[in-house]
């Protein structure tokens, strides 16, 4: 299975855009990339997917790189209750195993 | 508004004991998922169902069982309960889209 690498952490202050990065080298022609995040004592929770071209929706937006072997979840503006542990996992048509790695623990400064 | 739901939300068994996992969801999805999630493991999948009396095991289903009667239901079942199976469980479906929409979570304690 192709794996995703993510930083453990990352610190953000409130009101401003955060980049949460992903790299993905081993990523095949028909892995989608999706993003969750799980805040505390909560079931993980969808933020977006895409495949080749960026994506936005209301939660965030993703930017996927002309190779695709590494992509950007884009918060736009951070608020105190985007502190949550983000995952990006690849899965790839037929496959359902939506491995979740240990993602990357975002806090948000007031 | 459509949700899904498990039940308990925390459970204490004995090793030894059969334990039931409830999952149910409104939004008449037909793809179910179960995951448990451990420090140091994220969560893994258990067993998956794409339909009424369709079930298949994920990559760690030695121990469980699930059953699917009826689109909205998917309970997990532990036949002979482990300490290793202490974890917390979560249950999921997916829509046509391909999001996974995830339950608050069962914490399972078993001593």
């Amino acid at each position: 299975d192709a794996k995703t690498t993510q930083p453990n952490s990352m610190e953000s202050n409130e009101e401003e855009p955060v980049h949460l990065p992903c790299n993905h080298s081993t990523i095949s022609g028909t892995d989608y990339i999706h993003w969750y995040r799980q805040l505390p004592s909560q079931g993980p929770e969808y933020v977006i997917h895409g495949l080749t071209s960026n994506v936005n929706n209301r939660m965030a937006s993703l930017a996927i790189a002309e190779d695709r072997k590494s992509s950007t979840l884009i918060l736009h503006r951070a608020t105190l209750r985007d502190a949550a542990v983000y995952y990006c996992i690849l899965r790839g048509v037929g496959n359902e195993k939506l491995t979740f790695g240990t993602g990357t623990r975002l806090t948000i400064i007031p | 508004d459509a949700e899904i739901t498990q039940s308990p939300r925390h459970k204490i068994t004995e090793t030894g004991r059969q334990v039931t996992l409830a999952c149910h969801q409104t939004w008449n999805h037909n793809n179910m998922f179960w995951y448990r999630q451990d420090l140091g493991h994220g969560l893994r999948l258990i067993h998956y169902s794409y339909g009424v009396q369709d079930t298949n095991k994920g990559e760690v289903s030695d121990g469980y069982s699930v059953s699917r009667s009826n689109t909205e239901d998917l309970p997990l079942t532990l036949e002979s309960a482990a300490s290793s199976q202490t974890s917390v469980y979560f249950c999921a479906s997916r829509d046509e889209g391909d999001t996974q929409y995830f339950g608050p979570g069962t914490r399972l304690t078993v001593l």
